[in-house]
This record gives C-alpha cells, sequence and structure tokens, in this order.
C-alpha cells in the first residue's frame, strides 16, 4: 500500500454515460498526476496539479475529460459522455519535491469498462 | 522527446536464478530514471531511481539496477529471483513539462515470470 487512494476501484458503465474517480494522495504531498493505462502499454500522463492548481493537460485529455481538486487534497476525475475508448486503468499518484526530484507514488488505479 | 524501451515483453527466470529486465533510454541532458514493478490489481509500487552518482542503484525488495551511460541503458537486475517476483515491471524517464515540474515517461512493461 503507498498511500494512495483511489475510488471506485472498478467501474463499468454504458456508452454516453458520465463517470467520476477520486484519488486520495498522500497527505502531505503537494503534487498530483492523473495516468491512463490500456492493455499492453505503460501509463501515459493525462494531468497535474500543484496545489490546487492544474498545471498542464496532455493532448490526450479531450474536452470530455474535466480533473479538480478543489483544496489541494483529494483530486476527482470526470469523463462525460463516455466512449468505448476510454476503457483503461485509471492511475492516480502523487508527490513530494525533495531534492532534486520527486517520486511519484500510484493508486491501486480505477479501472473503467464502457460498454 | 525523452523515451525509453523495454525491449523484452517477457522474461523468464528459474527461481533462485539472477535476473536482469532491460531498458534504454533517449534523453537530452541528464537522466532521471525509474523503476516500477505491478502485481494484478494492485498500482505501480515504486522500486528505484537514478539520479547522478554512483551507476549501481539498490532498491527495494533486493533489487538493483545498473546505469550506463554510454549505453543507454538502466538495467534492472536482481542476484537471485523468487516465485514472488513474478510482476510487470515498468521503467521510466522524467520529462520537463515547465519549470520544475516534471511527468513520467514509462516503458510498455516486461512481464517477469520466476519459475518454480
Amino acid at each position: 500500500d503507498t498511500g494512495v487512494s483511489q475510488d471506485p476501484r472498478h467501474k463499468i458503465t454504458k456508452r454516453g454515460q458520465n463517470v467520476t474517480f477520486r484519488c486520495d494522495p498522500i497527505s502531505e504531498h503537494n503534487r498530483l498526476y492523473w495516468y491512463r493505462q490500456t492493455l499492453g502499454q505503460g501509463p501515459e500522463f493525462l494531468t497535474y496539479f500543484q496545489n490546487e492548481a492544474q498545471l498542464e493537460k496532455s493532448r490526450l485529455l479531450s474536452d470530455r475529460f474535466s480533473a479538480e481538486r478543489p483544496k489541494g487534497s483529494f483530486s476527482t476525475l470526470e469523463i462525460q459522455r463516455t466512449e468505448q475508448g476510454d476503457s483503461a486503468m485509471y492511475l492516480c499518484a502523487s508527490s513530494l519535491v525533495s531534492g532534486r526530484t520527486d517520486t511519484q507514488y500510484f493508486g491501486p488505479g480505477t479501472r473503467l469498462t464502457v460498454l | 522527446a525523452q523515451s525509453v524501451a523495454q525491449p523484452e515483453d517477457q522474461v523468464n527466470v528459474a527461481e533462485g536464478n539472477p535476473l536482469t529486465v532491460k531498458c534504454t533510454y533517449s534523453v537530452s541532458g541528464n537522466p532521471y530514471l525509474f523503476w516500477y514493478v505491478q502485481y494484478p490489481n494492485r498500482g505501480l509500487q515504486f522500486l528505484l531511481k537514478y539520479i547522478t552518482g554512483d551507476n549501481l542503484v539498490k532498491g527495494s525488495y533486493g533489487f538493483e539496477a545498473e546505469f550506463n551511460k554510454s549505453q543507454t541503458s538502466f538495467h534492472l537486475k536482481k542476484p537471485s529471483a523468487l516465485v514472488s517476483d513474478s510482476a510487470l515491471y515498468f521503467c521510466a524517464v522524467r520529462d520537463k513539462i515547465a519549470s520544475g515540474t516534471y511527468k513520467y515517461i514509462f516503458g510498455t512493461g516486461t512481464r517477469l515470470k520466476v519459475l518454480a
């Protein structure tokens, strides 16, 4: 257990429905990241927060995706009008800058299946 | 752009034998390299990282990795494999997003199977 939690662990939805995932990072970590992992691939970066500010978004993050971190603690990732291509594992990571690098610690992920 | 490659989809090794999981990288500037392990239904777990200094980096669970600048490699190693080491292993490199901010770029992963 890395200390990063995600909820739910699994989500099955029908195409066109909206879904929301939650990530609770390690409490003292000020940076929070979302990644997406599809079968046979490594995780791909989606977006990043420094405290409550969303500072970077990947081109993978279409306008149907939105992420928030309202109080600089937990974060939510919402997907609107889900498509079958959104089926993937959504991973959250958190980090605290220390020295020359910040090691990212990952949660267990939320596996999304869009029917 | 920064990238890593894991040339082997799967590595099989007998329990008690040494194991190596390969990773090569392509970066501009100094590489910051990482290894993570993923067990079924669990998230990525950090094993070790290379920033600077000694080319041999020691990490969790008896793993170590050797940084080789001339070969642009960062292979993961363990002297004696355990069945419980069977998992999916990812190599990653840090890529700059903005000043002081980074994302990780992961390889495609190598599945390690340790046979009893």
